[in-house]
């Protein structure tokens, strides 16, 4: 099936500086990435998602990019900010179909002020 | 109330108990799934649910009997669980189409001794 690894496992930047996270995913068919935030004893929330059909999209200061060929994709964060502490889960679907989601290992952001 | 739901927020239960969680959206979606989420394994995808039918077994446990009497609800059956059952397990609902959001509850925090 669907193999997705996401590092690091923790990140640690100080507030105001960027953070990347990164995925790689194994089946070449798969055209949807996903991002979730979940913020501690919070549910987990899509923050931005990207299909195969675009290399790059942003809101704010949250990017997501993607590169087919490589089969991996990363998530920017700009101007951290404290808010932005979390744990992060990138997803890419399953093989058979995009409704089942495989997700990463997560990565714990910490932002120091 | 809006969104996805789920009761009750928190279960202790001994291992020859029998007891069973629930989970209901409020989002007019047509797929439901169940996830565990431990230390372990963040995000590992048990059940998925399309128009009431069982669409994905994720190689779990008998332990663990999921049930959808219709597209809003969503039960998972507890019985004769072991310890390494304890982690906090999550409902999500989607629209049964490719590439689409899912959909978080707030999970239940379950805990066997």
């Amino acid at each position: 099936g669907e193999n997705v690894e996401q590092h690091p496992s923790t990140l640690s930047v100080q507030e105001g500086d960027s953070a990347v996270i990164k995925c790689t995913y194994s089946d070449s068919a798969s055209n949807y990435f996903p991002w979730y935030k979940q913020e501690l004893g919070k549910r987990p929330q899509l923050i931005i998602d990207i299909r195969s059909n675009v290399g790059e999209k942003k809101d704010q200061r949250i990017a997501v990019t993607l590169n087919k060929t490589a089969k991996h994709f990363s998530l920017h964060i700009t101007e951290t900010q404290p808010e932005d502490s979390a744990v992060y889960f990138c997803a890419a679907p399953g093989l058979q179909g995009a409704q089942k989601l495989v997700f990463g290992q997560g990565t714990r952001l910490t932002i120091n002020p | 109330e809006t969104g996805v739901t789920q009761t009750p927020r928190h279960l202790v239960m001994g291992m020859t108990n029998k007891k069973s969680l629930k989970c209901e959206q409020h989002l007019g979606h047509n797929a439901m799934y169940w996830y565990k989420q431990s230390a372990k394994k963040p995000l590992e995808l048990m059940f998925v649910y399309n128009f009431k039918e069982q669409t994905e077994n994720n190689s779990v446990p008998s332990r663990f009997s999921p049930e959808c009497p219709n597209s809003s609800h969503l039960f998972l059956h507890l019985h004769t669980l072991q310890p390494e059952d304890s982690a906090l397990y999550l409902c999500a609902s989607s629209q049964v189409l490719l590439n689409n959001e899912q959909f978080f509850g707030p999970g239940t925090r379950l805990t066997v001794l």
